[in-house]
């Protein structure tokens, strides 16, 4: 079982729709939760990141974390076609900063 | 403020030579890590380097070394390279003990 599970998608939607994008992760000692955004053949960009459970808002990305559940969610309200990339979770345990664990990404298609 | 530089941006091998990918850091950063994205996959950490030495490594075999130099700049190798080694080469710099991780572009290794 991989560490962290991502729905490689695709994902298409309209200009303007809500987007949730989904991960789960099975290690515990997980503590950082981070949101990557990857344009095609380019690095990943670091869009959110969130310490423990909650939320984090950040103009139309919203990061929510369920520790309780092991659930990773990236909520984008009025999604633009510059949007569309693959989205990448991520997580690190805390213990051993700086080893990102990645889910597989979730390629997103937003059209006008 | 130059972000996470990587070289070269493409490189063509072919099975058993060895190859050498480099990584700048940002600015003000000292740790630098490095993952292995395969086609359609998330990056996996190889290893992560502060202070001149290891500090983490990934599974990946002792075919993958690293070096980091004073200026914080740093290099992967891989000697008898394989098939199964092409993949996109990320380097991601960071401040010490920290969480933030910041990718490059990207050297993007066939093995033929």
């Amino acid at each position: 079982q991989k560490e962290v599970e991502q729905d490689p998608g695709p994902l298409s939607v309209p200009e303007g729709a809500i987007v949730s994008l989904n991960c789960t992760y099975s290690n515990s000692a997980f503590q950082y939760f981070m949101w990557y955004r990857q344009y095609s053949r380019k690095g990943p960009e670091l869009l959110m990141y969130t310490y423990s459970s909650g939320n984090k808002e950040d103009g139309r990305f919203t990061a929510q974390v369920d520790k309780s559940s092991k659930y990773i969610s990236l909520f984008i309200r009025d999604s633009q076609p510059s949007d569309s990339a693959t989205y990448l979770c991520a997580s690190d345990r805390g213990s051993t900063l700086g080893r990102l664990y990645f889910g597989r990404g979730t390629q997103l298609t937003v059209w006008p | 403020d130059a972000g996470v530089t990587q070289s070269p941006t493409h490189l063509i091998k072919t099975r058993g030579q060895q190859v050498t990918l480099r990584c700048s850091p940002k600015s003000g950063h000292d740790t630098v890590s490095w993952y292995q994205q395969a086609l359609g996959q998330g990056p996996q950490f190889i290893f992560q380097y502060y202070e001149e030495e290891e500090r983490q490594r990934g599974n990946f075999p002792d075919r993958f070394s690293g070096h980091q130099f004073p200026n914080y700049s740093s290099e992967l190798n891989v000697n008898a390279l394989l098939l199964g080694d092409s993949a996109l080469y990320l380097c991601a710099s960071s401040p010490a003990r920290s969480y933030e991780q910041y990718f490059g572009p990207g050297t993007r290794l066939t093995v033929t």
